[in-house]
């Protein structure tokens, strides 16, 4: 099943702006949203934020999500060591009938 | 507390069955979408399958149908994945997860029970 398409890896200096991206198509990310995922090594991944822009509880106001068309995007301020992580996005198919991933992004934080 | 506990993992020849458990606390399975999602060492995650909340449906990767099948106990509150005809590249950390909201994400994840498949 095709995936969702992210960058390998961003980088950004501490206590800057990173946004990362995520592309899918009309039957999912255009047509549902996106969900983003955060995992260090060795640990499950961590929902941090589901349909665009709810995010669960506990979860930093520093992030932000939002889609435009069939693009979605997590956008992180004040970036913090902690956040240097693996970023994956997710999202129902729903020609498919499937959930699909991304390859994620490895955010580096300077 | 909400918890996952998968269990079931192994060393195991191609071709051969496993299944795979997940017990559920602090909630209902029948109250969720439930899922397996697969993550090879190294790798992203992969979507295995999912059974919906009310037992109405159940869906598979295509790299799994067939071969895979999701179920649940709903009076165990335990979620299963029968894996039968495993390949080498079936080998990969199996995490069950519970969707929030449908679709939603996958807001509670267990630590996962790791299969490798090799002779």
């Amino acid at each position: 099943q095709a995936g969702l398409t992210q960058p390998p890896s961003v980088s950004k200096d501490l206590r800057q702006t990173a946004t990362l991206t995520c592309t899918g198509n009309n039957n999912n990310v255009g047509d549902q949203g996106a969900a983003w995922l955060q995992q260090h090594q060795g640990h499950p991944p961590k929902l941090l934020s589901y349909r665009n822009n709810n995010r669960p509880s506990g979860i930093s106001e520093r992030l932000s999500a939002s889609r435009s068309g069939n693009t979605a995007s997590l956008t992180i301020t004040g970036l913090q060591p902690e956040d240097e992580a693996d970023y994956y996005c997710s999202a129902w198919d729903s020609s498919l009938s499937a959930w699909v991933f991304g390859g994620g992004t490895k955010l580096t934080v300077l | 507390q909400v918890h996952l506990v998968e269990s079931g993992g192994g060393v195991v020849q191609p071709g051969r069955s496993l299944r795979l458990s997940c017990v559920a606390s602090g909630f209902s399975l029948s109250s969720h979408n439930m899922h397996w999602v697969r993550q090879a060492p190294g790798k992203g995650p992969d979507w295995v399958a999912v059974i919906f909340y009310d037992g109405s449906g159940r869906f598979y990767a295509d790299s799994v149908k067939g071969r895979f099948t999701i179920s649940r106990d709903i009076s165990e509150n335990t979620l299963y994945l029968q894996m039968s005809s495993l390949r080498p590249d079936d080998t990969a950390l199996y995490y069950c997860a519970r969707e929030d909201g449908s679709p939603g994400g996958f807001d509670i994840w267990g630590q996962g029970t790791m299969v490798t498949v090799s002779s």
